[in-house]
């Protein structure tokens, strides 16, 4: 059973930092693609960052790009956001999503609530 | 970058009765890389239907994607009580690994 838990959520300030965990069970951890997804509560699904199997490559959401940084551990069954110079806006519910061989987003996590504010 | 826009934003619908819920992209997305998920109140969204068509793995035939180029369809046929839930539809790229959400359709009981 494919299992995807997620870690490292919090209160935390406004220009500061915090790095989300996600630990993958269940599956060839190093054969799939992997996501983070993210979800303001009560709003829709937006997607942040995306790694290949390998670690590259990699791609970021506009909103994203240059404060966060997604990265894996193959030996750990591991998946990493690294969020920089957070802001209000990225309050959210953050989802670790797992890929298909195609492509295509098939497992997801619980989510672990990030909530930036003074 | 591909803007995908779904429509209704709501639909009220009764059980036993069939939805119809579009998805349009804003340019021509190859079927194989359009899918559709449901996500209930609380919980994580499910994935339904992959490459436009395809169910996923415990997926009931009642639901059903089709369409190509910039226009796709999941239609819930028999709606069950369960069924009423908000529905995105994506598309996706493996290179680099992109993922594109439409806004979601929220289903709900009439």
């Amino acid at each position: 059973e494919v299992q995807l838990v997620e870690s490292g959520g919090g209160l935390v300030q406004p220009g500061r930092s915090l790095r989300l965990s996600c630990a993958a069970s269940g599956f060839t951890f190093d054969n799939f693609a992997m996501h983070w997804v993210r979800q303001v509560p009560g709003k829709g699904l937006e997607w942040v960052s995306g790694i290949s199997w390998s670690s590259s490559p990699i791609a970021y959401a506009d909103s994203v790009k240059g404060r966060f940084t997604i990265s894996r551990d193959n030996a750990k069954n591991s998946l990493y956001l690294q969020m920089n110079s957070l802001r209000a806006e990225d309050t959210a519910l953050y989802y670790c999503a797992k890929c298909s061989a195609y492509g295509n987003i098939d497992y997801w996590g619980q989510g672990t609530l990030v909530t930036v504010s003074s | 970058e591909i803007v995908l826009t779904q429509s209704p934003g709501t639909l009220s619908l009764s059980p036993g009765e069939t939805a119809t819920l579009s998805c349009r992209a804003s340019q021509s997305v190859s079927s194989t890389y359009l899918a559709w998920c449901q996500q209930k109140p609380g919980q994580a969204p499910r994935l339904l239907i992959y490459g436009a068509s395809r169910r996923a793995t415990g997926i009931p035939d009642r639901f059903s994607g089709s369409g190509s180029g910039t226009d796709f369809t999941l239609t819930i046929s028999r709606l069950e009580p369960e069924d009423f839930a908000v529905y995105y539809c994506q598309q996706y790229g493996s290179s680099p690994p992109r993922v594109t959400f439409g806004q979601g359709t929220r289903l709900e009981i009439k």
